[in-house]
């Protein structure tokens, strides 16, 4: 089946720096990555969609200038947190999805716990 | 506004007694609907879905979901629950481009 990475799994930095999540699918090429983002005990939220070569797409009330999303290859998309601050930490999960007709349903990684002190 | 949603917060059942996670959607058109299970401080794990076809989907670990347009719902269940299956469960809909996440359920299957 399909697989998609994450990395790192868990990362911990000081407030005011910056950290970059990688999202990976393995063995399928994802012409679309989603980014989600999941509070303890709550739902996934997604934050924004990217196509690969062009802008992402970011849902109402996320910040673009604090989350980049790159997605440069149908393989590799990646979320770099900005001037992180402890209310960015959370739960960041990405999905991957291939090409329209090749299986609709979106396929996610483990997830990367974010903390910020 | 587009939406799912799982009323319960959680459902306890007992082992080999069957179980239902319900779920509702509100998606124009013709919904894609999805079960996702997660397990603590891990990512979802896709156990089925529904775009056409018949109502009645089986998925992985012998979990099945019946689409019920009338009712808008597409509510998860398993004949016999195992306690390996106690986790959370997400319902998930909409369309190609957008998936619209309920809540959550949480799942206790007790020995």
């Amino acid at each position: 089946g399909a697989v998609v990475s994450q990395h790192p799994s868990r990362v911990i930095c000081k407030s005011g720096t910056s950290v970059k999540i990688e999202c990976r699918s393995l063995d399928f090429q994802a012409t679309t990555m989603f980014w989600y983002r999941q509070f303890p005990k709550q739902s996934l939220m997604l934050m924004a969609t990217s196509n690969e070569g062009s802008k992402a797409t970011y849902e109402q009330g996320v910040e673009k200038d604090k989350f980049l999303i790159n997605h440069a290859s149908l393989t590799l998309s990646t979320l770099t947190v900005t001037s992180a601050h402890p209310e960015d930490s959370s739960f960041y999960i990405c999905s991957a999805r291939g090409l329209a007709g090749a299986g609709d349903e979106q396929f996610f990684g483990p997830g990367t716990r974010l903390t910020v002190l | 506004a587009q939406s799912v949603a799982q009323p319960e917060d959680q459902v306890n059942v007992a082992e080999g007694n069957p179980l239902t996670v319900k779920c509702t959607y509100s998606v124009s058109g013709n919904p894609y609907l999805f079960w996702y299970v997660q397990y603590p401080n891990r990512g979802l794990q896709f156990l089925l879905k529904y775009i056409t076809g018949d109502n009645l989907v089986k998925g992985s670990y012998g979990f099945e979901a019946e689409f019920n347009k009338s009712q808008t719902s597409f509510h998860l269940k398993k004949p016999s629950a195992l306690v390996s299956d106690s986790a959370l469960y997400f319902c998930a809909g909409g369309n190609f481009n957008k998936f619209y996440f309920g809540s959550g359920t949480k799942l206790n299957v007790k020995p």
